[in-house]
């Protein structure tokens, strides 16, 4: 079965980078896109952006264009969120979720990573 | 960008009574539409994409349908299960820019 398996909490300060796993497993990698959302206290669901393992090409939200990298390793199936400049309201749970097509709705989701951002 | 805007922010209802959830699109989404639950400490789930498809699993007291750009998950007769956070969410923009309603928080009554 499909399975997202993300990496532990972090901890960051103001203006720091922070970068998040998604291991993937149970369909090959190439065949869905990983997308990447946040959910911050109170608030609602934002999507950050996705990439296409099979290409490594990437479409990012335009809130987040500048401070988001997305890469994928197809080696050990794992895509990867990197954000940098944080700011408070990045403290936030961010998830991994997949999609056949990049048009389309979100299939699976991992258990989510909480990035906070302190000082 | 496409902004989704659902309402009601909270909706109170009683075990076994009907709940309807509503969405709007500030403009034209065809059917790219999906629902999703959340339940505390839980991620989202899949509960109904383009409009009215309910996902793998997904129990048939939940439905989806649209008039324009006007969304409505219902829920038919709710079970103590479903008191969760429901977002909908439209995928029609190319290049993609996924948006996502503010969610309603279905609480029990």
């Amino acid at each position: 079965q499909v399975q997202l398996v993300q990496s532990g909490a972090e901890v960051k300060k103001p203006g720091a980078s922070v970068k998040v796993s998604c291991k993937a497993s149970g369909y090959t990698f190439t065949t869905y896109y990983i997308h990447w959302v946040r959910l911050a206290p109170g608030q609602g669901l934002d999507w950050v952006g996705c990439i296409n393992p099979a290409s490594g090409g990437t479409n990012y939200a335009h809130k987040f264009q500048g401070r988001v990298t997305m890469t994928s390793d197809t080696s050990v199936t794992t895509a990867y969120m990197d954000l940098s400049s944080l700011r408070s309201d990045d403290t936030a749970m961010f998830y991994c979720a997949t999609s056949v097509l990049p048009r389309t709705h979100f299939d699976y989701w991992g258990q989510g990573t909480q990035v906070t951002v302190s000082s | 960008e496409i902004v989704m805007t659902q309402s009601p922010a909270t909706l109170s209802v009683s075990p076994g009574e009907r709940a309807t959830l509503s969405c709007r699109a500030s403009q034209n989404v065809g059917s790219r539409l999906a629902w999703y639950q959340q339940k505390p400490g839980q991620a989202p789930r899949l509960l109904i994409f383009d409009t009215s498809n309910r996902a793998t699993g997904v129990a048939a007291r939940f439905s989806g349908s649209a008039s324009g750009t006007e969304f409505t998950l219902t829920i038919s007769s709710l079970q103590p299960e479903d008191f969760a956070v429901y977002y909908c969410q439209q995928y029609n923009d190319w290049p993609p820019q996924h948006t996502f309603g503010q969610g309603t928080k279905l609480e029990i009554k």
